[in-house]
């Protein structure tokens, strides 16, 4: 059990650029979980797998942000033509479907658009 | 609508004094489950707790306990004995039971929690 792994750590864009981040789960979690953490506040919710299936959704998840897991198992969190709200820690967490809310989160990705 | 208050940003105290870390939470579901979690500054979250609302018993675990009551909507959090490495970020969090068709955890704010040697 090597845990959840996020790269980059971190990660400075211009704004207006398209940036990508992946997440590698624990390898037997089917349950695949994208966060976002500003400054001073606590992690909100974006998007959720089991599996590949992508279940849930939040409204914070605008069209510019596409998440994937096409195999089930890494995932990827794109977000295109960036904005300075956008800077924020994106987490990544993951669990199995038979434990639930048993979450291990990554350390995440921290954004930084300039 | 769920909703989770953390209402103290930071806390200080000095090694081994015990502090309490307050959570108030809403929620219109009958059947729903709270959290705590640590954010030490390398920023991964770590799992302490879970508790299910139909629980109400308090529990224990080393230095930590926690103190669940429904009738408040409270779930506070107790260092006993505090030390050094305590010191991060807390979070208590909120989700719907499994089944209710939704996995996601609405977090509060955070205490920030420094213990001074």
């Amino acid at each position: 059990d090597t845990g959840v792994s996020q790269d980059p750590r971190h990660k400075i864009t211009k704004r207006g650029q398209n940036v990508t981040f992946r997440c590698d789960p624990i390898s037997e979690h089917n349950r695949l979980y994208w966060y976002r953490q500003t400054l001073g506040q606590g992690p909100e919710f974006l998007t959720y797998f089991q599996n590949e299936a992508q279940l849930e959704k939040s409204r914070l998840l605008s069209d510019r942000f596409s998440a994937e897991r096409p195999k089930g198992s890494f995932s990827t969190l794109e977000i295109q033509r960036t904005e300075q709200g956008d800077s924020a820690m994106y987490l990544c967490a993951s669990s199995r479907a038979d434990r639930n809310y048993g979450y291990t989160f990554g350390s995440g990705t921290r954004l930084t658009v300039v | 609508a769920q909703k989770v208050t953390q209402a103290q940003t930071e806390i200080s105290v000095v090694e081994k004094e015990d502090v309490t870390l307050d959570c108030v939470y809403e929620t219109r579901d009958t059947t729903y489950y709270l959290f705590w979690y640590k954010q030490p500054p390398s920023g991964e979250l770590v799992f302490l707790i879970r508790r299910n609302s139909f629980d109400e018993q308090n529990e224990i675990s080393g230095r930590y306990s926690w103190n669940f009551q429904k009738s408040t909507s409270s779930f506070n959090f107790t260092i006993t004995a505090s030390q050094v490495v305590d010191s991060a970020v807390y979070f208590c969090a909120l989700s719907k039971a499994p089944g209710a068709g939704s996995y996601q955890l609405t977090f509060g704010k955070g205490t920030k929690l420094s213990v001074i040697p």
